[in-house]
């Protein structure tokens, strides 16, 4: 079973503060996928890497693939209330199945 | 609105009843996928379809089972049901395999009682 471990799991900051999220595994992963959910809605992709070392940006997240593709992290900088949700991260293996960590859930205070 | 509808929204019932939850993928995709949600679990994959055949099984219970039809569209049958069952139900779908981008339903909430 590959599993996926996120933390923090919960995370409460104020406005304009930055924070990181981090996705490990020891399973080897072909491309590794963040989601953002809100609730009663379903998860929303926000990114795919794919390469070991990846860096990508959108806006102010940044997301990075470890070098093995083991593990990746989510930086958000000067977080704003609309980045309230719950992030996860999920790992595609090799033969196409996705799996899920646990999720982390982000509350900004304004 | 990411184009993946699901029916019902929310569905209540009883422990040892079935019910059939239904998925309509975007418009193009070809494959759907069930996942089960719940607080304890997370987001657990259970079942992949891709132009109609079973393309991978996660850990869906024998108690499930699931099909798509010709039109693409996919239902997932739950039996037997128990309290543990409770559940959101989310479909997605995507143009081809598990890593291209999946797009999510609004979910179906499962409460057994």
């Amino acid at each position: 079973t590959q599993l996926l471990e996120q933390s923090p799991q919960f995370l409460s900051i104020q406005e304009g503060e930055n924070l990181t999220v981090y996705c490990n595994s020891s399973s080897v992963f072909s491309s590794l996928q963040w989601y953002r959910q809100e609730p009663g809605e379903g998860p929303v992709l926000l990114v795919t890497v794919v390469t070991g070392g990846e860096v990508k940006k959108l806006k102010r997240l940044t997301f990075q693939f470890g070098d093995a593709r083991k593990d990746s992290s989510l930086h958000i900088t000067a977080a704003q209330p609309g980045d309230t949700g719950l992030y996860l991260c999920a790992g595609v293996t090799s033969y196409g199945k996705l799996t899920f960590g646990q999720g982390t859930i982000l509350t900004v205070h304004p | 609105d990411s184009g993946v509808t699901q029916t019902p929204k929310h569905l209540i019932t009883a422990t040892g009843q079935r019910v059939t939850l239904r998925c309509s993928p975007r418009s193009g995709d070809l494959s759907v996928y069930w996942y089960q949600q719940s607080l304890d679990q997370g987001l657990q994959f259970l079942i992949q379809y891709y132009n109609g055949e079973e393309r991978a099984k996660g850990n869906i219970l024998e108690r499930f089972s699931a099909q798509q039809f010709p039109d693409l569209h996919s239902e997932l049958n739950l039996s037997s049901l128990e309290l543990g069952d409770s559940a959101l139900y989310f479909c997605a779908s995507s143009v081809a395999g598990a890593d291209y981008e999946q797009y999510f339903g609004p979910g179906t909430r499962l409460t057994v009682t």
